[in-house]
């Protein structure tokens, strides 16, 4: 069945360095994909998707790119801040939305 | 547009008790779906109704759990009795109809259960 795999953390970041967050995926057929934020205390935001290959999604300054030759959706930012904080999902559809099991990010000042 | 509305936000119970908690989507989407997120992992899906139709319980343990969507509009979901291993945050999503697996879902704010 469609899965994905996540790179585990936490990862710990500076304000102002670079983010890359892996995610590779498993999947029968063409996949939407997403990339979903919980800051804490709260539920689950979506943050960008891509529905087709080299789709690239971008919100907020974060970008990802459907790149189906190497089966990825890798999540980047050019400069994080600490309200960056948060745990980050990657998903991809199939009868419903998979969900891999999250990466949390700790931008400190 | 009114979000996603979930209650109660937390609940401690007891094993053996049972719980309820209740969603209310975003007004004219058809599809409600309810998730469990255990602590340190990713959103599972329980159950998927379009409408009031259950489309997908695969995953929900159905000795235990059960969920409705009277009317095809607010849905509750109840554990009985409950385990330890049922503390988790429970999350309802919306989306207006079967594409929401195209183009993402709306969540609640999720309810965080313990079970002591």
């Amino acid at each position: 069945g469609n899965s994905v795999t996540q790179m585990e953390g936490p990862v710990t970041l500076s304000e102002e360095a670079f983010l890359t967050i892996n995610c590779t995926y498993t999947a029968t057929g063409y996949p939407s994909l997403f990339w979903y934020v919980q800051y804490p205390g709260e539920g689950l935001q979506l943050l960008l998707k891509a529905t087709k290959a080299d789709d690239k999604g971008s919100n907020k300054g974060f970008e990802a790119t459907y790149r189906k030759e190497t089966t990825s959706f890798h999540l980047e930012k050019g400069s994080v801040q600490v309200s960056d904080s948060a745990v980050y999902f990657c998903a991809l559809s199939g009868y419903a939305l998979n969900f891999g099991k999250g990466t949390s990010l700790l931008v400190t000042p | 547009e009114a979000g996603v509305a979930q209650s109660p936000r937390y609940k401690i119970i007891e094993k053996r008790q049972s719980v309820a908690f209740w969603c209310n989507p975003i007004s004219g989407h058809a599809t409600l779906y309810w998730y469990q997120q255990i602590l340190g992992q990713g959103p599972k899906l329980l159950i998927q109704f379009q409408n009031n139709g259950v489309v997908d319980d695969s995953q929900l343990p159905k000795d235990r759990f059960s969920a409705e969507r009277l009317k095809g509009v607010d849905s509750t979901l109840k554990i009985q009795p409950a385990k330890l291993e049922d503390s988790a945050v429970y999350l309802c999503a919306s989306s207006p109809d079967g594409s929401g697996t195209m183009r993402g879902y709306t969540f609640g704010s999720g309810t965080r259960l313990t079970v002591v």
